[in-house]
């Protein structure tokens, strides 16, 4: 079964940092480029983050270019989000997913999703 | 920066047909994917690259365009399609994705 589950979330200060973690299962995950996107309570969809099959390209959003780093291990089929600098605007639920080809294909499978919630 | 929009809210009839609409600038040139979102889940695509259907979702839900508009159609509405719809596109000039504002699908 073609799975992918978020971890890491959690309550953080302001100005703190957070790592958070997409494991892949049942897919050929070096194959796939995969996406971060976050949905604030009661808000739409916004795209965070975007990382190409080996790396090779790494796509952000203006609100986060600077303050987010998206990574991958191959090895470990898991897909990571460093967070600095986390602002209350950054209170969300962080879904993983993948893209079905290449970096700007569509999002066809999709994590169950991490709170994270920024508070003081 | 690339805009995609949708209607807050669409109401429809069980039985009859939701048209759900996405606007942008030359998205005719772009390709258009529709998610569906159920309160407390994830988002599942239900249309990519147009009017594609991925096989595990019901031939009721289609997707076209024309001009700069794309549109999700919703076939016979049944009360399990109540949900938040999102259409997206690839931004090649800044290489970003973008999101539509979603549009509610009430069926009343």
């Amino acid at each position: 079964e073609v799975q992918l589950v978020e971890s890491g979330g959690g309550l953080v200060r302001p100005g703190g940092s957070l790592r958070l973690s997409c494991a892949a299962s049942g897919f050929t995950f070096s194959s796939h480029s995969m996406n971060w996107v976050r949905q604030a309570p009661g808000k739409g969809l916004e795209w965070v983050s975007s990382i190409s099959s080996s790396s090779s390209f790494i796509y952000y959003a203006d609100s986060v270019k600077g303050r987010f780093t998206i990574s991958r291990d191959d090895a470990e089929n898991a897909l990571y989000l460093q967070i600095y600098r986390l602002r209350v605007e950054d209170t969300a639920v962080y879904y993983c997913a993948r893209a079905d080809t290449s970096v700007n294909s569509a999002f066809d499978v999709w994590g169950q999703g991490t709170m994270v919630t920024v508070s003081s | 920066s690339y805009v995609l929009t949708q209607p807050p809210s669409v109401s429809v009839a069980p039985g009859k047909t939701a048209r759900i609409s996405c606007g942008g600038n030359n998205i005719g040139r772009k390709s258009v994917h529709w998610y569906q979102q159920k309160p407390g889940q994830a988002p599942v695509m239900v249309i990519h690259y147009n009017s594609d259907r991925p096989s595990v979702i019901s031939e009721r839900f289609s997707g076209s365009k024309s001009g700069n508009t794309a549109t999700l159609t919703i076939s016979r509405v049944e009360a399990g399609d109540e949900a938040d719809y999102y259409c997206q596109v690839w931004d090649s000039v800044s290489d970003h994705w973008v999101f539509g504002g979603g549009t509610k699908l009430t069926v009343l």
